[in-house]
């Protein structure tokens, strides 16, 4: 199963805005709208922060958004903190090849 | 508290087999279809195996099928992962999860690690 691609790193200072992309095939991220968005700190689990594309769990700050367009998938962080400084992994529902995660994007917070 | 918990992790040589148990607590665990995620060191995460909440279907990735095999126990709020035929690609921390809503989860374990070499 290959992986969803995502740009390795991504930066942005305090305060500004910054989109990660993952982009898969028609038969994922197009195919379906079963796009998650996870954070994860050094050591620890995952965090779910985006499910379906664009809803958040409860208790995930509203900073934190999703879209979807065509076969991309799109997280964006606005009003950079510093503890949002993490690696982020996207996922989609992938059919019978069942569940396939990007390769992740380190986001640093200058 | 909602949680999962791994434990039976270890270090294994090539071609043996280890089992990996999650016990989950604070929600009704035959509620939901439970899966193992896993991730090498460095490396990002990898879907391994989903099972569904009665046990009828199970779904691997294609690097594992034919040598893992997810399982569970309902009256003992348990998940397993029975890892045989092992290999160095298989080293990885290894997580259970609970999908709080379709294909994505919302509640992890803290991983075990498992570690193939000899």
């Amino acid at each position: 199963q290959s992986a969803l691609t995502q740009p390795p790193s991504a930066s942005g200072s305090p305060g500004q805005s910054v989109t990660i992309s993952c982009t898969g095939t028609s038969s994922d991220v197009g195919g379906y709208n079963y796009v998650s968005w996870y954070q994860q700190h050094p050591g620890k689990a995952p965090k779910l922060m985006i499910y379906e594309v664009s809803k958040r769990p409860s208790g995930v700050p509203d900073r934190f958004s999703g879209s979807k367009s065509g076969n991309t998938a799109s997280l964006t962080v606005s009003g950079l903190q510093a503890e949002d400084e993490a690696d982020y992994y996207c996922s989609s529902f992938a059919g019978s090849r069942g569940l396939i995660f990007g390769g992740g994007t380190k986001l640093t917070v200058l | 508290e909602v949680q999962l918990v791994e434990s039976g992790g270890g270090l294994v040589q090539p071609g043996g087999s280890l089992r990996l148990s999650c016990v989950g607590s604070g929600f009704t665990f035959s509620g939901y279809w439970m899966t193992w995620v896993r991730q090498a060191p460095g490396k990002g995460l990898e879907w391994v195996a989903t099972i569904k909440q009665d046990g009828s279907e199970k779904y691997y990735v294609d690097s594992v099928k034919g040598r893992f095999s997810i399982s569970g126990d309902n009256a003992k709020n348990s998940l397993y992962l029975q890892m045989n035929s092992l290999r160095a690609d298989d080293t990885a921390v290894y997580y259970c999860a609970r999908p709080g809503y379709y294909h994505a989860f919302d509640i992890w374990g803290q991983g075990t690690m498992v570690t193939v070499s000899s």
